[in-house]
């Protein structure tokens, strides 16, 4: 079945260490996203990727890391985790250009504890 | 500033019932809109999307939403809502050129209830 795939699922981390949430998705979308959900504030871009090799900036992007060596993986990594970044994260993808550039497929999303 | 505003965090209806969810957002140019449904534990699965044209669309399981441009609204309905219904709506606004490509801003979404 063609969507995205996350993982971990869910996962309790120490502050301070280092966590890397993996995402892969089957679609041939050149555009991915990493988005933050909390409570109250629905979802929050974290970093993009318009196509391989470039990056971007969201409104939330302190504290996290992305990388697009390829057009199936989007890994979002926490360099040291603070309690902070704890949230529920999704992955998305798109299309690049034209209307379907709008038109976001979301993963199931990693539950994220820092402690 | 982009912005999308959900004003209920809450509703309750009783199944059957009629159901409108409020979306207003600002934007600094033509907006595309959507409305994306998430189910406990689950990712966001899009209900509708508003690009151009009419400005009354249709979406998945009855849902309908209508874009007035003059009220910078774009409000969810549905005639007669299911138990299945119950999840979390979520509002959002794109851009549709350059660098806003594909970078949606989501409301803080409203939570359904529905009483059998």
């Amino acid at each position: 079945i063609a969507g995205i795939t996350q993982a971990p699922t869910s996962q309790i981390l120490a502050a301070g260490r280092r966590m890397t949430l993996r995402c892969t998705q089957d679609m041939r979308h050149n555009a991915m996203y990493w988005y933050r959900q909390d409570l109250g504030l629905g979802l929050r871009l974290i970093h993009y990727s318009n196509t391989a090799g470039t990056t971007g900036k969201g409104e939330v992007p302190d504290g996290y890391s992305v990388s697009r060596a390829n057009t199936d993986d989007f890994p979002l990594t926490l360099a040291s985790a603070v309690p902070s970044q704890t949230s529920v994260y999704f992955c998305a993808s798109s299309e690049q250009q034209g209307v379907g550039a709008n038109v976001l497929t979301f993963g199931a999303g990693s539950r994220l504890t820092v402690l | 500033a982009q912005s999308v505003t959900q004003p209920d965090i809450h509703i309750t209806v009783s199944e059957g019932a009629s159901l409108e969810l409020r979306c207003n957002y600002s934007y600094g140019a033509t907006p595309y809109l959507f409305w994306y449904v998430q189910s406990p534990g689950q990712g966001l699965q899009l209900l509708l999307k508003y690009f151009s044209g009419d400005t009354l669309v249709q979406g998945i399981k009855g849902f309908e939403a209508e874009f007035k441009r003059s009220q910078s609204s774009f409000n969810l309905r549905k005639p007669s809502v299911h138990w299945s219904d119950a999840a979390e709506y979520f509002c959002a606004v794109g851009g549709h050129r350059g660098s806003t490509l594909g970078r949606l801003y989501f409301g803080r979404g409203t939570q359904l209830t529905v009483w059998p």
